[in-house]
């Protein structure tokens, strides 16, 4: 089955440090991919998403994301993190007529 | 643009009873609607697929006649859980699609659902 996984489970991090969260999938093909976010109490928000052209797409609030088809990764970074963006982070991917399918999510605690 | 709203936002209920949750596309037409659950510190696992005005499409492992879904007009889908038991006990989310899988999905705040 196709899966998508996140390998950092919680990342901890001090406010301005520079972030990268890893997701990698294993579809073959063309495949979509997105990055959401939940902050604490709310709803999942999109934050990028790739379905073709430039690899390196830039999202909201800062974020950004290379899509690298070799190493089927959809890697997010951000080069200095604020407090605020202590949240749950979702990669997922999508091919075709199938399912959104999620990676596991990774938390990010930012200290002040 | 693109919202998505679900009611109730949290729900206490007995054992035995049912439930019901709405999931509404304020502002465009939702041909697709999906409905997820998420455990704590999980990630969001995909219940069902439901298109307007036909019967919903449910992965493997979930019981269709416990949970029931309905989605009776391009705004609107509902989720029932029927007989609910303190392992129904979840986050339930709803997202929406105006065409179906390959477009982007609007997800719904979510529903707590507590079964005492």
């Amino acid at each position: 089955a196709q899966s998508v996984s996140q390998h950092n489970h919680h990342v901890i991090l001090s406010e301005a440090a520079s972030l990268e969260l890893g997701c990698n999938y294993s579809y073959g093909g063309t495949v979509n991919l997105f990055w959401y976010v939940q902050y604490p109490g709310q709803h999942l928000q999109l934050l990028l998403k790739y379905f073709s052209g430039d690899p390196l797409v830039k999202g909201i609030k800062g974020f950004e994301a290379e899509f690298i088809k070799s190493k089927f990764s959809f890697n997010l970074r951000k080069p200095s993190v604020q407090w605020s963006d202590t949240a749950e982070y979702f990669c997922a991917a999508i091919q075709g007529a199938q399912k959104l399918v999620f990676g596991q999510g990774t938390r990010l605690t930012i200290n002040p | 643009g693109a919202v998505v709203s679900q009611h109730p936002s949290w729900v206490i209920c007995k054992s035995g009873t049912s439930v019901k949750i709405e999931c509404r596309s304020l502002d465009f037409q939702a041909t697709t609607m999906f409905w997820y659950r998420q455990f704590p510190k999980q990630s969001l696992m995909l219940m069902a697929t439901s298109n307007e005005g036909s019967k919903a499409t449910y992965e493997q492992g979930v019981e269709k006649d416990k949970f029931l879904i309905n989605h009776a007009s391009l705004t609107l889908s509902t989720l029932t859980v029927t007989s609910a038991h303190p392992e129904d006990s979840s986050f339930y989310i709803c997202s929406a699609s105006g065409q179906g899988f390959s477009s982007e999905q609007y997800f719904g705040p979510g529903t707590r659902l507590t079964v005492t």
